[in-house]
């Protein structure tokens, strides 16, 4: 069964800086695009990021443009969100999720929680 | 910036038809994608390109979208049909969510 697990979760303060990351197993990570998507408690669901296959395209929701960035690396099937200026709001579970061909989010993984907070 | 509305709650009994819309202009001419979160779960998709079904996800769901209008149906409606659920689209780039139907069956 293909799989993605999220780490790097935790607590940050306001101003911190945190990286997450998503492992991919059982899948040609390469083929697929991959998105961030997060979730503040107890609220809907809010697209962060989006990298296309090869890491050439990638695109932010205006609310994190210039404070994270998205990478990959295929050789190490991974997934990464390099969070800089975190602010309260930035609080969430971030998921990871690959793109079908239609770059709907068809794989979930079972997200990490940022809390940030002084 | 482009926007998707979903009513916050829906309610159906046990064995009868549900519809959940989603609403965004033009939404017709982008295709739309449903996930279902149940709680403390991910999501998971049970519609993409307007009214496909993924692998697994039952023959009573179904979706449809045209005009500004999208729609999740649920057939002969279960128990465990009861979550959270999000419509979605892109838009120049950027990934919209709904603001999420909480489905209850009474």
């Amino acid at each position: 069964e293909v799989q993605l697990l999220e780490s790097g979760g935790g607590l940050v303060q306001p101003g911190g800086s945190l990286r997450l990351s998503c492992a991919a197993s059982r899948i040609t990570f390469s083929n697929y695009s991959v998105n961030w998507v997060r979730q503040a408690p107890g609220k809907g669901l809010e697209w962060v990021s989006f990298i296309s296959t090869s890491g050439t395209y990638k695109y932010y929701a205006d609310s994190v443009k210039g404070r994270f960035t998205i990478s990959r690396d295929n050789s190490k099937n991974s997934l990464y969100l390099q969070m800089d200026s975190l602010r309260a709001e930035d609080t969430a579970v971030y998921f990871c999720a690959t793109g079908s061909i239609d770059h709907a989010f068809d794989i979930w993984g079972q997200g990490t929680m940022l809390t940030v907070s002084s | 910036s482009y926007e998707l509305a979903q009513p916050p709650s829906v309610s159906v009994s046990p064995g009868q038809t549900v519809s959940i819309t989603c609403s965004g202009f033009k939404l017709g001419d982008r295709y739309a994608s449903w996930y279902q979160q149940k709680p403390g779960q991910s999501p998971v998709m049970v519609i993409h390109q307007d009214n496909k079904r993924p692998s697994g996800i039952p023959e009573r769901f179904s979706g449809s979208n045209s005009g500004n209008t999208a729609t999740l149906t649920i057939s002969g409606t279960q128990a465990m049909d009861e979550a959270d659920y999000f419509c979605q689209a892109w838009d120049r780039s950027m990934a919209v969510f709904g603001g999420g139907t909480k489905l209850t069956v009474l």
